[in-house]
This record gives structure tokens, C-alpha cells and sequence, in this order.
């Protein structure tokens, strides 16, 4: 399973926008760039997943380079409600319609604080 | 998307006892998991829960200490055993949401349980 590196915090001053990159140089072919945010007493909540250039969603955008050993997390015009952890995963597709197992491994996150 | 409820959302309890985690899913799901947050720490999976099959372990997770079952397709139990403080953490129940549109192995979490062991 390939590894990711991400910073252990940010901070952020409310409106602006975060950018948080995360390194995973072992990625496979089939392997998917997937984030969560998990925010103090609640489980993680996927946020967005791409596979390579950028994807965008109501909540984040997700931009990763044509080498796909690093992508990073966009949020536009931060709030105080998007205090949270940040997970960057790398999550393997194969097996996945085939019903295989597929183990999804959490890193150490990023840990954002928004200051007003 | 599944809801996930779990039950307790937090216990404490003593040294040596055991405690059972459930996780109830408002949909049928294939593939359920068990993660162990600790304080201050990211997530750590301890097993995956196939209805109608031994439950897979992973390294550093035992069957004896975290017994597990899964007798449909809507709900699972942990058991922490003969717990010491170490076994103090968040349990979080996960399913695989089966949406290849939405994506590859997303997954959705329960709010988790709070163990303290004293």
C-alpha cells in the first residue's frame, strides 16, 4: 500500500483559501487519491477522490499532477466550521467491482485550524 | 448514502471487563469495518466483518481480545476483552458505500464509540 506524507497542521485565517499537499511517491496504476475529514467527536466523512488533473465538488477541489505522487487539497474561502483533521489516503480500484477486499489505510492527517 | 448507528457512544469502564460495541446499518452492506482511533491519534483498522464468514484480522489484532460477529447484513458487534487503560479509545464502525459512481473503496463511518478504561 503506498505511503502518504502530509503535514501535521495548518493554521488559516477565516476566507482564505487552504491548499494542503500530500505526498505518496509509491502510488500504484490503480490506485485512487481519496480525502476524508473527520471533525472532533465524529467519524471521518469522505470529501472528494480523483485519479489524476483536478476534480471539483461542492466542497473541495482535488488537483494532482500528471505524476500522481502528490496532490493536493483545495478549500475556497475557509470557515470557522471547516476546523477539522484531514486525511489523505491512497486507496486501491483493483478488485473493487469484482467485490474484492480492499483495505483502506488512514495516515496521520493534517490537523486545520481556522482562526477568526 | 448508509446511516450508521452506533451504540454505546461512550462507556467507561473497569479493568478486566469487556464491553460490546454495536453498529447498526439502515441499509444491507457488504463489507464492514473496525477501527480504533486513540487519543490524539489517526485511525487504525482492526478487522473486516463479511456476513457469513470469520472476520479478518489485522496485524497486532486478535481474535480473542476483539471478537467480532456479523449475523446479517445490517449489523455487526466488537468486543473489547479483558480490557486494560490501553484499550481506552474511539471504536468506529465503516461500511463500503457500493457507488462506483460516487467512487473507489468510500467509505462511511458511525459517529464511534468512546472507551474509557480505568
Amino acid at each position: 500500500l503506498a505511503k502518504t506524507t502530509q503535514p501535521i497542521s495548518m493554521d488559516s485565517y477565516e476566507g482564505q483559501e487552504v491548499n494542503i499537499t500530500c505526498s505518496h511517491n509509491n502510488i500504484a496504476t490503480n490506485d485512487y487519491i481519496t480525502w476524508y475529514q473527520q471533525f472532533p467527536s465524529q467519524g471521518p466523512r469522505f470529501i472528494i477522490q480523483g485519479y489524476k488533473t483536478k476534480v471539483t465538488n461542492e466542497v473541495a477541489s482535488l488537483f494532482i499532477p500528471a505524476d500522481r505522487k502528490s496532490s493536493t487539497l483545495s478549500l475556497p474561502r475557509v470557515s470557522l466550521s471547516d476546523t477539522a483533521v484531514y486525511y489523505c489516503l491512497v486507496v486501491p480500484l483493483h478488485g473493487f467491482y469484482s467485490g474484492g477486499y480492499q483495505k483502506v489505510t488512514f495516515g496521520t492527517g493534517t490537523k486545520l485550524q481556522v482562526i477568526p | 448514502s448508509a446511516v450508521i448507528s452506533q451504540k454505546p457512544s461512550r462507556d467507561i469502564c473497569q479493568r478486566g471487563t469487556s464491553l460490546t460495541i454495536q453498529c447498526q446499518v439502515d441499509s444491507q452492506v457488504t463489507m464492514m469495518f473496525w477501527y480504533r482511533q486513540q487519543p490524539g491519534q489517526s485511525l487504525t483498522l482492526i478487522a473486516t466483518a463479511n456476513q457469513g464468514s470469520e472476520a479478518t484480522y489485522e496485524s497486532g489484532f486478535v481474535i480473542d481480545k476483539f471478537p467480532i460477529s456479523r449475523p446479517n447484513l445490517t449489523f455487526s458487534t466488537l468486543t473489547v476483552s479483558n480490557m486494560s487503560p490501553e484499550d481506552s479509545s474511539i471504536y468506529l464502525c465503516s461500511v463500503r458505500r457500493d457507488e462506483p459512481a460516487l467512487g473507489a473503496n468510500v467509505l462511511t463511518f458511525g459517529a464511534g464509540s468512546r472507551l474509557t478504561v480505568l
